[in-house]
Formats: structure tokens, sequence, C-alpha cells
């Protein structure tokens, strides 16, 4: 199974902050990985897939890259409403998907 | 409106069963990639089964078995019959579709479309 390993699994951060979260795949998932957010009591909703291109409708302070294995996701400019929780996800084994154990992002 | 709207959820005896329901509408589930996706109380999200627009089904192994996706295309809505459950089954239920795209191959992208989810209880 494809492991991926998000850091950190908890960020503390304020309003107008540049944040970045990294999942790491345990081997090569060329670019199918997709990011969520979720709030506490709702349905995950995605952010970004295929690694850096932005879902319609979501905040352009929002971004993706790739780098080898290693991915990120940025905030770049905290809004009240991004507090949440992240995870990635991996396609690329598909179905057998997987998820990475979340990054909670709280007010500092 | 484009949605999904899951019902089913509830409380179960271990060893019982249950059989959630999500209903489509705004498009046709017949034509589409539908997950199903849990999360324990408190913790991340697992994905534990799919039906293919062709009517494949595939399920996490975790499940050994025990769990069955099916959907009904003149009701536009996807059913997945659990049985034999045990605690370790308590969560709440997601279903999604998946963001498909056709080309040479098929790319899956991403579960762009996500219900309310249903949580299930296995307690005695």
């Amino acid at each position: 199974d494809i492991q991926l390993t998000q850091s950190p699994s908890f960020l503390s951060a304020s309003v107008g902050d540049r944040v970045t979260i990294t999942c790491r795949a345990s081997q090569g998932i060329s670019s199918y990985l997709a990011w969520y957010q979720q709030k506490p009591g709702k349905a995950p909703k995605v952010l970004i897939y295929a690694a850096s291109t932005l879902q319609s409708g979501v905040p352009s302070r929002f971004s993706g890259s790739r780098s080898g294995t290693e991915f990120t996701l940025t905030i770049s400019s905290l809004q009240p409403e991004d507090f949440a929780t992240y995870y990635c996800q991996q396609l690329s084994s598909y179905p057998l998907i997987t998820f990475g154990q979340g990054t909670r992002l709280e007010i500092k | 409106e484009v949605q999904l709207v899951e019902s089913g959820g509830g409380l179960v005896q271990p060893g019982g069963s249950l059989r959630l329901s999500c209903a489509a509408s705004g498009f046709n589930v017949s034509d589409n990639y539908i997950t199903w996706v849990r999360q324990a109380p408190g913790k991340g999200l697992e994905w534990v089964s799919v039906i293919y627009s062709d009517g494949r089904t595939y399920y996490a192994d975790s499940l050994k078995g025990r769990f069955t996706i099916s959907r009904d295309n003149s009701r536009n809505t996807l059913y997945f019959q659990m049985n034999s459950l045990r605690g370790e089954d308590t969560a709440v239920y997601y279903c999604a579709r998946e963001r498909v795209v056709y080309g040479d191959y098929v790319r899956h992208d991403a579960f762009d479309i996500w219900g309310q989810g249903t949580m299930v209880t296995v307690s005695s």
C-alpha cells in the first residue's frame, strides 16, 4: 500500500500568516494527489487536484506543488474560515486510494 | 443542484446489519464512479469501497467481504449493505462522486461531490 505522511500533524497560526503543509508519499505517485479541507461536523471539500490544479470556486490563496514524492499545500494569507483539518489523498494506486493522517490548523 | 444525500445510519449491535443509502440529484449515478469513505470518531478519512460507472466494484481489504456496494439506476441511488458489523466499523460514512477525466486513459482526479455523512454506531 502507498502511505502518505503529512507534516506537521498540528499547526498553530495567525490570520494573515503564510502556512505550508507537506505530504510525503512512500513511493512515486506522479501527480495523482489531491488536497481536502474538512471543518468539524462537515464533509471534506476538495481544494486541489492533480497536485497543483485549483478546484473551481476555491480561493486563489490556496496552491499546491510537487517535488518528486513530496507535495505541499500552501495558504498564502490565512483567513478566519481557513482554520480546519487538511488531508492529502493519493489516487495513483486506484482503486486502492489512501489519505494522509491529517493536519489540524488552529488559530494562535 | 448537484448533491448526494446519505441516510440509513444508526445504532446497531455487534454482528448486526445495516444498509446505507446515498441518493443523487443533478447527475446520474450510472455515469459516474461513486465511492464510500468513512471516518471513525476523532480519526482520519478511510476509503472503503467504489462502484465504477460500468458496475465493477472494489473494497478495502479491511472489510473482508462483509460489505457490498450496489446501485439502483432507476432510483439514482447507491446502497451500502454492511453485515457482521464490529465496533471498529463505528464511523461517519460518506458517499462521494469522483471527478474522472476520460482520454487515452481514465484519470481519477479527486472526490468532488460529497454527501453530508451518516453516523453508524456499533455497540451493545
